[in-house]
Parts: structure tokens; sequence; C-alpha cells
């Protein structure tokens, strides 16, 4: 199956500030997912993107996936104490149901 | 609407001792998933079911772990006996199949955090 990569394993933000965080896999996924999980809690859905090259915004949330449908990025603007959390993204291959996750990006924010 | 309910929230045992986790999905999933999440890692996945069928439990390690969906509703995953190892939190997940197609948005429950001492 395929795996799933996430960089940085930690990202530490100054309230305010913008950050990006990444994800690749070693093989063409079919779609890709990103989750958020707080501090003791379990993972949230937040997106699904499908599409070569798609581009999905949530408020300050900005998803994207690769062309190639290898790879993803979050990128989170003007971060506020709320965005404290892991998000992980996890893929599906072309003919494969099963999310392979990845480790997560930490994200901790300083006032 | 109520979603993924597991218990218990905590469980601490001994090494050597059965231990075992209760999972409720959300009412009309029939996909249920049981995934185990070490610290700073993302879920594993151990099983998946469709209604009371196990359509993938490649990943389960079938010596001391065993689940069970008998009416396709409430899932039972036990370890027997159970290893320092196995500490970690055991997540339940449901799905059902996405109108629009594509992959099934997997809605978590709270998971169980389970410690072998």
């Amino acid at each position: 199956g395929q795996q799933v990569m996430q960089i940085p394993q930690y990202q530490h933000v100054q309230e305010g500030e913008d950050f990006t965080t990444y994800c690749n896999s070693s093989t063409t996924l079919s779609n890709i997912q990103w989750y958020k999980q707080r501090p003791g809690g379990h993972p949230v859905f937040l997106i699904q993107l499908v599409k070569s090259g798609e581009v999905k915004k949530q408020k300050r949330l900005t998803f994207q996936f690769g062309e190639a449908k290898k790879n993803s990025s979050l990128h989170i603007t003007a971060t506020q104490t709320t965005d404290v959390g892991t998000y992980f993204c996890a893929g599906a291959g072309s003919n494969d149901y099963k999310l392979s996750f990845g480790a997560g990006t930490t994200v901790t924010v300083r006032a | 609407e109520a979603g993924v309910v597991q218990s218990p929230r905590y469980k601490i045992i001994e090494k050597k001792q059965p231990v075992a986790f209760w999972c409720n999905p959300i009412s009309g999933h029939n996909t249920l998933y049981w995934y185990l999440q070490n610290l700073g890692q993302g879920p594993e996945l151990l099983i998946r079911y469709e209604n009371e069928e196990a359509v993938d439990d490649s990943q389960l390690p079938k010596d001391r772990f065993s689940a069970e969906r008998l009416k396709g509703v409430d899932s039972t995953l036990k370890i027997q006996p159970a290893e320092l190892g196995d500490s970690a939190v055991y997540l339940c997940a449901s799905s059902q199949p996405s109108v629009a197609g594509g992959q099934e948005t997997q809605y978590f429950g709270p998971g169980t955090r389970l410690l072998v001492l």
C-alpha cells in the first residue's frame, strides 16, 4: 500500500502568522483527506480532495491536491489559538478504499 | 445526531490480562473500522467491517486480537493476552457510502486509551 509522509512533524507558530504543512505519498492517490485532532481528542474530518490540482478553502484554511495526485498541502493564514492540534492527511490508492494516515503535523501557537 | 460511542474511555490492565473495547457507530453507518493510534502517530487500520462481515482484517494480529460485529451494528475488539506494547489509543470509526461517490468520510469515536502495565 501507499506510504504517506508529512512534514514538518512539529510547527510552532506565532499567533497571526501563516504556515503550511505538506503531505507526500509514495504512490498516486485517488483522493486525499485531511483530519484535525485536538490534544486529547479524536480525529475530525476537515475535507476531501479528489481532482488533480484541486484547491479548496475553509475560512483561513486552504487545501491543495497536487497535479500528480501524490502530494497535498494545508495552508493556514493568520493562525489563531484555536488552530492548535495535530493535522493528519490520509490518502487512498486508486484501487484501494483503505486510508493511509500520515504521522501528522502537531501545531502549537504562541500568543 | 449522536456520534460514534466508545467505551470504556480509559483502561489500565496488567500484562497478560484480557481486555475488550466496545463501539457503537453512527446510526445507519454500515461500515465500521477499528484503528490503533500510537503516541505521535496517525491511526493505523486494524479491521474494517461492512455490516457484519470483516472485509479487511489483514492488519489485525490474530494471535491475540479478535473482533466481532454480530448484528452489523455494535462491535467489540478484544485483546487476549495483552502485552506492554499494546498500550495505545484504540479508535473506532464509521462511515456510509458517499452520495457523490469517492472516498467515504470516516467519523471517529473518542477512543479508548489503554495502558498495559
